[in-house]
């Protein structure tokens, strides 16, 4: 079984600060986890991912995320938030070699202040 | 640019009225899949066709139904749609093959409401 859980369902962060989106996650096998962003009113766009490579993973936008087996996390960070970066953004683990079965978590809100 | 595709974009039909939702992709994956996304909460998979075999979830209502009539195209049928299925429905996209870095691609959506 696997699990998902995004500590925080809204992060309100100024223009120009940096940003932390917390991810925790639970897998009986090697995991593959994901961040993907989704604007109002769109589909939902890939970040980055993770797949049993290197664990500091650099996205798109100016987003990473490192993997930490020992504490199970998979935080989503980047240096400097932007107007654009608001949005909602979830957190995925899937069981390595099954795309199919993917678990989300309940999102996260960024609110990005000017 | 290779994408996922969903027409229309945005959806209004009538309480009962039958209701088809289009996906087409051009990544040529074999994988597609149907997601639910009411307000506030995390896409929840519906089903799944990989190729032509089709994939159900347990808990998907006998409502919904699929079809797939080449590898590009996947629609999805509502057959009597009620005021709790009006929601977003995404479209995804997968390789298909079973390694680790297979990754699921997005469409935009579409945004159903049901008067």
């Amino acid at each position: 079984a696997q699990s998902v859980t995004q500590l925080d369902s809204h992060v309100s962060v100024s223009e120009g600060t940096p940003v932390l989106l917390r991810c925790n996650y639970s897998s009986s096998y090697s995991p593959s986890l994901f961040w993907y962003v989704q604007h109002p009113n769109k589909g939902l766009q890939l970040l980055l991912k993770y797949t049993s490579a290197a664990t500091l993973v650099k996205g798109i936008n100016g987003f990473e995320a490192e993997f930490k087996k020992s504490e199970t996390s998979f935080h989503l960070t980047k240096p400097s938030a932007h107007m654009s970066d608001a949005a909602e953004y979830f957190c995925v683990v899937t069981r390595s070699g099954s795309a199919r079965q993917l678990t989300f978590g309940s999102g996260t809100q960024l609110t990005v202040l000017p | 640019d290779a994408m996922v595709i969903q027409n229309p974009r945005y959806q209004v039909t009538q309480f009962g009225k039958p209701v088809t939702l289009s996906c087409s992709q051009t990544l040529n994956h074999n994988v597609m899949y149907w997601y639910q996304q009411k307000s506030s909460q995390a896409p929840k998979l519906l089903f799944h066709y990989y190729d032509k075999d089709f994939n159900n979830e347990a808990d998907t209502p006998d409502n919904f139904q699929s079809r797939r009539p080449n590898t590009s195209f996947c629609f999805l049928d509502i057959r009597s749609p009620g005021l709790g299925d009006a929601a977003m429905y995404l479209c995804a996209t997968s390789l298909g093959e079973v390694t680790s870095t297979d990754t699921q691609y997005f469409g935009p959506g579409t945004r159903l409401t049901v008067l």
